[in-house]
């Protein structure tokens, strides 16, 4: 079945820097690549996904992008604010076959003052 | 609609006990997953239901483990007899079924076992 991993577990960085998380799959028919931030005491929501149509796709201050070859994706949060500190799943699955997403471990992410 | 509903939001139980998740999915939604979150493990996918048919179990723990989904607006978690590693906070979330992919989460059920 599908494993995902995700690097770094935790991640600090300088409020106005770029943060990127990456993560790595294993089943070569995985299609859709969710991203959900979970805040303290919160459920995890979707902020962005990618379909394995494209490379890359942004939105605003946060990017991902995709390279099926390696079976890399990651996500990119330029001009970092503090209301990104969270942690953040990256995830995979095989839309309209089993509808069963997977997640990574997820990173904790802190915007340091 | 008020998104996933599940109960209750905390449960304390003494080991041994028989413990109850409940979650109500977003109406109209055809698939439902149950997910432990852990520090250790993150978040794990235990079982899913589509048009209430468990399709994927293969996450369930252990035989004390069992989920049910009698209907399209109602899902049971249940753990018999609970142990204190089962501790964890216990996510529902519902999705469409029909190439809308994003899973809506419910607030979760803090679950200690003492």
């Amino acid at each position: 079945g599908e494993n995902v991993e995700q690097h770094p577990s935790t991640l600090s960085v300088q409020e106005g820097d770029s943060a990127v998380i990456k993560c790595t799959y294993s089943d070569s028919a995985s299609n859709y690549f969710p991203w959900y931030k979970q805040e303290l005491g919160k459920r995890p929501q979707l902020i962005i996904d990618i379909r394995s149509n494209v490379g890359e796709k942004k939105d605003q201050r946060i990017a991902v992008t995709l390279n099926k070859t390696a079976k890399h994706f990651s996500l990119h949060i330029t001009e970092t604010q503090p209301e990104d500190s969270a942690v953040y799943f990256c995830a995979a699955g095989v839309m309209n076959r089993d509808d069963k997403i997977i997640f990574g471990k997820g990173t904790r992410l802190h915007i340091l003052p | 609609d008020a998104g996933v509903i599940q109960s209750p939001r905390h449960e304390v139980t003494e080991m041994g006990q028989e413990v109850t998740l409940r979650c109500k999915p977003i109406s109209g939604h055809n698939s439902l997953f149950w997910y432990r979150q852990t520090m250790m493990r993150g978040l794990e996918l235990l079982i899913y239901f589509n048009n209430n048919v468990p399709i994927d179990d293969s996450g369930m723990p252990e035989d004390r483990f069992s989920a049910k989904m009698p209907n399209a607006s109602f899902s049971t978690l249940k753990i018999q007899p609970s142990e204190p590693r089962d501790s964890a906070v216990y996510f529902c979330a519902s999705s469409p079924h029909s190439g809308d992919t994003e899973a809506f989460f419910g607030q979760g059920t803090r679950l200690t076992v003492v």
